[in-house]
């Protein structure tokens, strides 16, 4: 069962414009983690916020998380081409915290 | 130069087949994880382990088996049972069994056809 539900799908801006991924999830989380796939490749770690933080930032990106209402949002500022990728949200549930549980990505096109 | 691997990159099944998909890794990692990934979608568990020679059921393993003898592998089957098996796997590996905050570090994939 998927445990994070990202939102949107797609989202396409400009270049230099920033963008906003939202993540829900369903149960009490020990952490919440941002990943990046470019097309065809492997993911890539990109941040992580435990459960007791409510911010992080880590160059351009800007990670919230509230788990009253269950849900995390990624912010990339000041978008570039090679951000172009998709973005997944995954969970550490605390009940069965060995699993890391993905949702189905957001993907991203930043337009020259 | 450490990293997660696997091998092939591309891998073709004829009907009927089973074959296995390699992920070693030289991290010292002592979780590794099997994923699933159809195009458009997110990444399905298949199996996990956090030990040697244990491993547990993920969310879809039915149709799959998996090895845990050494520490740094982690081959995954995917037999003749496994319906649908046209997919991206990918392999993971962290440094915890799910009680510590670390990442999670991929291999770069090996896309199977059936044929």
């Amino acid at each position: 069962s998927q445990q994070g539900e990202e939102d949107p799908q797609a989202l396409s801006i400009q270049e230099g414009e920033n963008a906003t991924m939202n993540c829900s999830y369903k149960t009490s989380i020990n952490n919440l983690q941002w990943y990046r796939q470019n097309s065809g490749r492997g993911l890539v770690h990109l941040i992580l916020i435990r459960s007791n933080e409510r911010e992080k930032h880590s160059g351009r990106l800007r990670v919230t998380l509230d788990t009253s209402k269950k849900s995390s949002s990624l912010l990339i500022t000041a978008s570039r081409a090679a951000d172009t990728a998709s973005y997944f949200c995954a969970t550490r549930p605390i009940q069965g915290a060995q699993k890391l549980v993905f949702g189905q990505g957001t993907r991203l096109t930043i337009n020259p | 130069d450490g990293g997660i691997t696997q091998s092939p990159k591309y891998l073709f099944r004829k009907e009927g087949q089973n074959v296995t998909l390699s992920c070693e890794q030289n991290l010292n990692h002592d979780a590794m994880y099997w994923y699933r990934q159809d195009p458009g979608q997110g990444l399905r568990l298949i199996y996990y382990s956090q030990i040697v020679n244990d491993f547990q059921k993920g969310d879809i393993a039915e149709g799959y088996s998996v090895s845990r003898e050494k520490k740094e592998s982690f081959p995954l089957t995917v037999t003749s049972a496994q319906k649908n098996p046209t997919a991206f796997y990918l392999c993971a590996s962290s440094t915890d069994r799910g009680y510590e905050n670390t990442e999670a570090f991929f291999g770069q994939g090996t896309r199977l056809t059936v044929v």
